[in-house]
């Protein structure tokens, strides 16, 4: 059992350039999420997905684009890699309804020169 | 903005002893809470969810929920090495047909052989 899975587990972008980070969960979960966590900052919701069909801004969607491409996968890219883009970035699933806890993939490590 | 609050620590207690994390939150309408531990370099894992206010037991954590006061706590008992890590609180709120987690910082826990 899987779980979530995230591809690359790390990357090294050059400024300008883009990538797609990619994540995919086995547990028949409807909503899936994309954080980025930085030192001091705990995660920060860039955005989100609640159900297949539909992705909504979260705090931090700036710079970045999301596909739900289908009930299973869910990516996010980065057109113009900046710097500040420079992050630990994770995936996670739940289920719908009150009281479900949420599923993290290992994480991408990015940086960003 | 959503926030949750919670003393970056380091908590630092001994083996055996009870270690005691507190965390506050903002939206009144928070629905659900979590607890999470994260290992450095790891990813966060689910350790306990709470939505009644009171307390609720698994093993040697207990999971405390006072909504008046907009107060969660975590209670480890026998705490153990293996228990060191960071904890994560979240308040999750229902948005855009999903919950939508909001995380702390977290709090470091050292426990000392």
């Amino acid at each position: 059992n899987a779980g979530v899975t995230q591809t690359p587990k790390f990357q090294v972008l050059k400024t300008g350039q883009s990538m797609t980070l990619q994540c995919a969960q086995d547990m028949n979960h409807n909503s899936m999420y994309w954080y980025r966590q930085d030192p001091g900052m705990g995660l920060r919701l860039i955005y989100y997905s609640a159900s297949e069909g539909t992705t909504d801004k979260g705090e931090v969607p700036n710079g970045y684009n999301v596909s739900r491409l289908n009930k299973r996968e869910f990516s996010l890219r980065l057109e113009s890699a900046a710097p500040s883009q420079t992050s630990v970035y994770f995936c996670a699933s739940s289920e719908l309804g009150q009281g479900f806890g949420y599923t993290f993939g290992s994480g991408t490590r990015l940086t960003v020169v | 903005q959503k926030e949750v609050e919670q003393n970056s620590g380091p908590l630092s207690v001994p083996e055996g002893a009870i270690a005691s994390l507190n965390c506050t939150y903002s939206d009144r309408v928070s629905q659900s809470f979590f607890w999470y531990r994260q290992y450095s370099g790891k990813s966060p894992e689910l350790i306990m969810s709470i939505y009644s206010n009171g307390d609720k037991e698994d093993g040697r954590f207990t999971a405390q929920l006072n909504k008046a006061s907009q107060y969660v706590s975590l209670l480890i008992r026998d705490s153990q090495p293996s228990d060191s890590a960071t904890y994560l609180c979240a308040a999750s709120t229902a948005s855009g047909g999903s919950y939508i987690p909001t995380f702390g910082r977290g709090t470091s826990l050292i426990v000392h052989p």
